[in-house]
This record gives C-alpha cells, sequence and structure tokens, in this order.
C-alpha cells in the first residue's frame, strides 16, 4: 500500500508557522516523499519533494525522520492563500507514480 | 518554468458523445504524462501513464477502450473519454514528467484540470 497517513484537517493564523504531519510508516528505500497542495477546482501544485535529507524551498521546508516513517511540512509564515488541500505522497522509484490519499485541509484563519 | 496546459478547461456534452482533452507541456519535453480523474470532495485517482510513443499503461478497473490515450509527441498527450455518460462527468487532470536533460524529471507537474459534465 503506497498511501500515507495524515490529518483530515488543521487550522492555522495568518504569518504563524505550519506543521503539517504525515505518517509513512511502510516506506521502503527508494521511496521519495513528495508534497502538493491543491485549490478548490484546480490541479495540484508541487511543494517540495525528498528522499533522506531535511529539503528547503522558496514556498516550505521538509523536514523528514531519521528513520523515514514521518515527515513534517513547514509552511513558515502562513497566509490566506496557503488555504488548500495538502497532499503527502511516496512515489515509488521504479514507476514514477504518485498514488494520492485523502490529504490534510489547511484553514488559514486571519 | 514547468507548465502544464489543458484543454479544454470545461466541456459539457450530451451522453454517447466523445470527448478528448489535451494535456501539453509548454516549456519542457515529457517522456511520460499521466491521467487522472477527480471526483468532488475526493482525492485524485490514477488513471494511466503514458509514455511517448508506447501504448498507455492503465490502472486496475479503468477501461481502456473507454478512456483512450495518445502521446503523439514529447509535449502532447490527449485522453478521449469515448461515448461518455453522466457517471463519467469528473474533473480530469493531467501532469507530465520531464525527460531526461530537461531539468523536470524528479517530480510531476499538473495541469489546471478539465471539467467535463455529461448531460
Amino acid at each position: 500500500d503506497a498511501k500515507t497517513t495524515q490529518p483530515n484537517s488543521m487550522e492555522s493564523n495568518e504569518e504563524e508557522p505550519v506543521h503539517l504531519p504525515c505518517n509513512h510508516s511502510t516506506i521502503s528505500g527508494t521511496d521519495y516523499i513528495h508534497w502538493y497542495r491543491q485549490l478548490p477546482s484546480q490541479g495540484p501544485e508541487y511543494v517540495i519533494h525528498g528522499l533522506t535529507s531535511n529539503v528547503n524551498n522558496r514556498m516550505a521546508s521538509l523536514a523528514i525522520a531519521e528513520d523515514r516513517k514521518s515527515s513534517t511540512l513547514i509552511l513558515h509564515r502562513a497566509t490566506l492563500r496557503d488555504a488548500a488541500v495538502y497532499y503527502c505522497i511516496r512515489r515509488r522509484g521504479a514507476t514514477n507514480k504518485l498514488i494520492f490519499g485523502t490529504g490534510t485541509l489547511l484553514a488559514v484563519q486571519p | 518554468g514547468a507548465v502544464v496546459s489543458q484543454h479544454p478547461s470545461r466541456v459539457i456534452c450530451k451522453s454517447g458523445t466523445s470527448v478528448k482533452i489535451e494535456c501539453r507541456s509548454l516549456d519542457f519535453q515529457a517522456t511520460t504524462m499521466f491521467w487522472y480523474r477527480q471526483f468532488p470532495k475526493q482525492s485524485l485517482m490514477l488513471m494511466a501513464t503514458s509514455n511517448e510513443g508506447s501504448k498507455a499503461t492503465y490502472e486496475q478497473g479503468v477501461e481502456k477502450d473507454k478512456f483512450l490515450i495518445n502521446h503523439a509527441s514529447l509535449t502532447l498527450s490527449t485522453l478521449t473519454v469515448t461515448s461518455a455518460h453522466p457517471e463519467d462527468s469528473s474533473f480530469y487532470i493531467c501532469s507530465a514528467r520531464g525527460a531526461r536533460g530537461s531539468g523536470v524529471t524528479d517530480t510531476q507537474y499538473f495541469g489546471p484540470g478539465t471539467r467535463l459534465t455529461v448531460l
């Protein structure tokens, strides 16, 4: 089963950091962890991805546990535009398929 | 960079007709494109994987004769919903993964989606 486990929903206040958790306890050594987000009636937007080391880009940071069984997406300062469904996905290295789970609906309060 | 477009963005058709949806990678070459379907308030479901110049690989439960996929070039894949029925109404989304050397090989970039409504 390539799916991950995420909380159904989370709330944050504007300009505060947000930590979105993801469990992937059966991850294999060649699986990458990808994060996408989706606004209503739009295609998913790439956020970040990683394999073993923590990753940073202009949108977010990805902290990967040492045993790789969990990871956390960090939005450093949430804005209203960050309200979306966030998907944590395992990508099988061999197939490159992305199998989407149910994601976390993030609400950002002003 | 890494822009994927879809056309049309929205289509309404009568039951029994066929509908073609185009997916284009605008600024990179994509050896692999993926097609997803998303019903209201649900997650994306992978339908098929399309490789340039070869037959698409369909996920279990997806009818290949119902959903025809063609990936004729490194920048274009098409999905044709044949003999569409109301239950085919959904949000269809494509994604593209860059070819080696394109600089966008590590992940997939998604199109904006096509809303299909079958009356």
